[in-house]
């Protein structure tokens, strides 16, 4: 069966810390993992990554992909409150779209 | 301005009647989704679109029900056989193009069934 596991399930750190998070898959035919951050809304995308190995980054945040060891990470540099959020790792595959549980961050101040 | 919308934002019912929550989306895109979302945990699927006049269960559709007559809604209702109804709502679409697993979401309607 299909699955997307996210951990940890939750992270406490303090402002400044660099957290990691991480998103493993085992998915048919895998198509694409994409992140999103959440607060207290709709979720808002983060990254799309198709290919190993190629980092993608935007400020202070960057993904990369392991297609053969199936999974992917986020990182967090110089973490500030603002980051406190929900980050969701979402999977598509060539029959499916799948939410891992998500990974709750905390920063505290 | 393209995007998709949910209303309301906030609704209230009484528990056992029917409630309709609206999913609108200017994008053209082909594929629609609701999900769930309860307080701390991730988004689970309730039923999907991928096209007009055609819809598929994921994996909480009990107690609801959903209609796809136009490309641009796809409504859900949220019926009195769920059990636990009170919950975050989400709306999103997918376009059929290069990035067809790019999720938008609309804005959620969060529903407090009393």
């Amino acid at each position: 069966e299909d699955k997307v596991v996210q951990s940890p399930l939750s992270l406490v750190v303090h402002e400044g810390d660099t957290v990691t998070l991480n998103c493993s898959y085992e998915v048919t035919n895998f198509r694409s993992l994409l992140w999103y951050k959440q607060e207290k809304k709709a979720p808002t995308f983060l990254f799309m990554l198709t290919s190993s190995g190629i980092e993608k980054k935007s400020g202070r945040l960057s993904s990369i992909l392991d297609k053969k060891e199936l999974f992917s990470i986020l990182n967090i540099t110089a973490t500030q409150t603002g980051d406190s959020a929900i980050y969701l790792c979402l999977v598509g595959s060539n029959y499916q779209l799948i939410w891992g549980a998500g990974t709750k961050l905390i920063i505290k101040p | 301005d393209g995007g998709i919308t949910q209303s309301p934002k906030y609704l209230f019912r009484k528990e056992g009647q029917n409630v309709t929550l609206s999913c609108e989306q200017n994008l053209n895109h082909d594929a629609m989704y609701w999900y769930r979302q309860d307080p701390g945990q991730g988004l689970r699927l309730i039923y999907y679109s991928q096209i007009v006049n055609d819809f598929q269960k994921g994996d909480i559709a009990e107690g609801y029900s959903v209609s796809r007559e136009k490309k641009e809604s796809f409504p859900l209702t949220v019926t009195s056989a769920q059990k636990n109804p009170t919950a975050f709502y989400l709306c999103a679409s997918t376009s059929q193009g290069e990035s067809t697993d790019t999720q938008y979401f609309g804005p959620g309607t969060r529903l407090t069934v009393l």
